[in-house]
């Protein structure tokens, strides 16, 4: 099947800094990829779709500002989520799709102290 | 909107017992049908997916789904678990036209017990 990479797979970061988190297809062209978070002990919900060239589209309640994505490239798109606080702390997961069905990156698992 | 229900929040089973997950889905066209398995703190693993064709579709790790339109669910099963198949396992929807995000029901814990 399709590989998707997702870097790094966990970072910790001080309130107010900011961090990205990459996620890249490796052996297919995506011009759509899906960024997820998940709490602890929940399910996935998406946050963005990410569109190369073009704006990322937000999820109802998903601040924009706070978590920037770029797809500059048909085989990356990153996240960044802006002066993160505690409560950004959470996993986050990307996935891709070269056709119907969806591959995921391995996470990244962000900590915000 | 596109919605899926795992009623079970956790099932604790015995290591060779078989095994039933249960999903339903609300989608107001024919769904893309997915089943994925989580250790902890991992990425997801795609256990088997329906799209069309023969309703009883089966996936890796020994794992079978069967479709069921009247009824509106897409419930996994294996006849046998093994210890190694403790996890989350989510069950998904997407539209049928490919490429498109993935719904996600809440999930299901999983526990083997020896």
């Amino acid at each position: 099947g399709a590989v998707v990479s997702q870097h790094p797979s966990w970072v910790i970061c001080k309130s107010g800094t900011s961090v990205k988190i990459e996620c890249r297809s490796l052996d297919f062209q995506a011009t759509t990829m899906f960024w997820y978070r998940q709490f602890p002990k929940q399910s996935l919900m998406l946050m963005a779709t990410s569109n190369e060239g073009s704006k990322a589209t937000y999820e109802q309640g998903v601040e924009k500002d706070k978590f920037l994505i770029n797809h500059a490239s048909l085989t990356l798109s990153t996240l960044t989520v802006t002066s993160a606080h505690p409560e950004d702390s959470s996993f986050y997961i990307c996935s891709a799709a070269p056709g119907p069905e969806a591959f995921f990156g391995q996470g990244t698992r962000l900590t915000v102290v | 909107a596109q919605s899926v229900t795992q009623p079970d929040i956790h099932i604790t089973v015995s290591e060779g017992a078989s095994l039933e997950l249960r999903c339903n889905y609300s989608y107001g066209a024919t769904p893309y049908l997915f089943w994925y398995v989580q250790s902890p703190g991992q990425g997801l693993q795609l256990l088997l997916k329906y799209f069309s064709g023969d309703t009883l579709v089966q996936g890796i790790k020994g794992f079978e789904a069967e479709f069921k339109r009247s009824q509106s669910s897409f419930n996994l099963r294996k006849p046998s678990v093994h210890w190694s198949d403790a996890a989350e396992y989510f069950c998904a929807v997407g539209a049928n036209f490919g490429n498109e995000k993935l719904t996600f029901g809440t999930g299901t814990r999983l526990t083997i017990i020896p």
